[in-house]
């Protein structure tokens, strides 16, 4: 399977602080994205990087992006306990058409 | 409201009664494709289509049969459902595949007992 892996599978850190998840994945990729699910509910799209990029931001959040190493991070700053919920990131895997799913990293935020 | 519908959002059956979880999307996407999510493995891939009358297998294919007849709807059939395909189910759709955003429906969670 091409399946990313993010790590940690869960965290908990308390409101205020910054989280910051990993992903890891195995083939060459066009872009990455980012999704976050709340309890058994749809994902919802957070940010997309290109492979030519090597950092975004959207509000609180940042992604970086490291294709030597095929890895991703998202960072959740000043985080709050509505950013409570599983956080994944899927790649676009270069001459296929799929969208390749990490197994999440659960986020929990005490207030 | 750009959405993207599943019906039904709940549904138990038993082994070997043909079912059909219906997806439907009025972005005008031409990428629909089916994922299956269970604890610890993640969002995988069962079915994707490129566009009207183009599907193709994504990672966990066996069991499923899938139909793009009409741009808005990808529905996801299970001919002779097992125990092993209870799961949560989610249908998405994008633009460019992998290359845009994905918009996700609300689930459907299949009991098969």
């Amino acid at each position: 399977s091409q399946q990313g892996e993010e790590d940690p599978q869960a965290l908990s850190i308390q409101e205020g602080e910054n989280a910051t998840m990993n992903c890891s994945y195995k083939t060459s990729i066009n872009n990455l994205q980012w999704y976050r699910q709340n309890s058994g509910r749809g994902l919802v799209h957070l940010i997309l990087i290109r492979s030519n990029e090597r950092e975004k931001h959207s509000g609180r959040l940042r992604v970086t992006l490291d294709t030597s190493k095929k890895s991703s991070s998202l960072l959740i700053t000043a985080s709050r306990a509505a950013d409570t919920a599983s956080y994944f990131c899927a790649t676009d895997p270069y001459n296929t058409d799929k969208l390749i799913f990490g197994t999440g990293t659960r986020l929990q935020v005490f207030p | 409201e750009a959405q993207v519908t599943q019906n039904p959002r709940y549904l138990i059956t038993v082994t070997g009664k043909k079912l059909t979880v219906t997806c439907s999307q009025n972005m005008n996407h031409e990428y629909m494709s089916w994922y299956r999510q269970d604890p610890g493995l993640g969002l995988r891939q069962i079915y994707y289509s490129m566009n009207v009358e183009v599907t193709d297998k994504g990672d966990v294919p066996e069991g499923y049969k899938v139909s793009r007849k009409e741009k808005r709807n990808f529905p996801l059939i299970l001919e002779s459902p097992s125990p092993n395909q209870t799961s949560l189910y989610f249908c998405a759709s994008s633009l460019r595949g992998g290359r845009t955003e994905a918009f996700f429906g609300q689930g459907t969670r299949l009991t098969v007992v």
